[in-house]
C-alpha cells in the first residue's frame, strides 16, 4: 500500500498570510492531484501535476511536483476567507490505484 | 450538464441487509472508482474500474462488491453490511487514468 503523508492537518491563519501544504511519500506516483472539498460535498479537482519538477499556478495557488515524483506542495499567497476548506492531495500509482493524503483543514480568519 | 450521480444520498439500514449504492456518469469516462471517507482516516479507495468488465481492488475492498457492465454505471454492493461500514461514500470518474477525477455528491450510510 502506498502512503501519502499530508501536513499540516489543521491550519488557522489570518487573511493575507501565506501558507504551504505538503504531501510526501516514499513511493513514486505517475501523477498527483490536488482537490478542495467543502462540507457535505464531493472533492473538486484543482490541478493535476504529471512531470517531475512541474510547477502550476492557479491565481494565488502554486502547485509543485517534486523532481522524483514522490512529493508535492501547495502554496497559497495572501490567503482569503474564501480559501477556507479541506485540501486533499491524491497520487495515482501502480495499476492506476489512487492514494489520498489525510487532508489539510484550512481556516482563514477575516 | 456533466456530472456523477449517486443514489441514495442518505441511507440508514441494519446489519446484514443487502444494499446497493448506484453511481452513474454522463461523461463517457473510462475510469470509475469508489471511496469511503472516515474522520481521521481520509479518503480510501475501495474498488476501481479501468473499463467495462475490468475491476480491481483498492486499499479497503473487504465487504464490498462492484460490477461494471456498462461504461456509465458502477454500482457498489454491500452483501451483508456491518456497523464498521458506516461511512461517507463517494463515486468518481475520470477520462482514462485517474488524473482528473470528478466526484459525485456522496452517500452517507449508517449501518445499525
Amino acid at each position: 500500500t502506498q502512503l501519502l503523508e499530508q501536513s499540516p492537518q489543521f491550519l488557522s491563519i489570518q487573511e493575507g498570510e501565506n501558507l504551504t501544504v505538503y504531501c510526501n511519500s516514499s513511493s513514486v506516483f505517475s501523477s498527483l492531484q490536488w482537490y478542495r472539498q467543502e462540507p457535505g460535498e464531493g472533492p473538486v479537482l484543482l490541478v493535476t501535476v504529471v512531470t517531475g519538477g512541474e510547477v502550476k499556478k492557479l491565481k494565488r495557488l502554486t502547485f509543485q511536483f517534486g523532481d522524483a515524483r514522490k512529493d508535492s506542495s501547495l502554496h497559497i499567497t495572501a490567503a482569503q476567507p474564501g480559501d477556507t476548506g479541506l485540501y486533499l492531495c491524491a497520487g495515482a500509482g501502480g495499476y492506476q490505484k489512487v492514494t489520498f493524503g489525510i487532508g489539510t483543514k484550512l481556516q482563514v480568519i477575516p | 450538464e456533466a456530472q456523477v450521480t449517486q443514489n441514495p444520498r442518505y441511507l440508514i439500514t441494519v446489519t446484514g441487509k443487502k444494499l446497493t449504492v448506484t453511481c452513474s456518469q454522463n461523461m463517457n469516462h473510462e475510469y470509475m472508482s469508489w471511496y469511503r471517507q472516515d474522520p481521521g482516516l481520509g479518503l480510501r479507495q475501495i474498488y476501481y474500474s479501468m473499463n467495462v468488465e475490468v475491476t480491481d481492488k483498492g486499499d479497503v475492498p473487504e465487504g464490498y462488491k462492484v460490477s461494471r457492465k456498462e461504461k456509465r454505471n458502477f454500482p457498489l454492493i454491500l452483501e451483508s453490511p456491518s456497523p464498521n461500514q458506516t461511512s461517507l461514500y463517494f463515486c468518481a470518474s475520470s477520462p482514462y487514468a485517474p488524473n482528473e477525477q470528478f466526484f459525485g455528491p456522496g452517500t452517507r450510510l449508517t449501518v445499525l
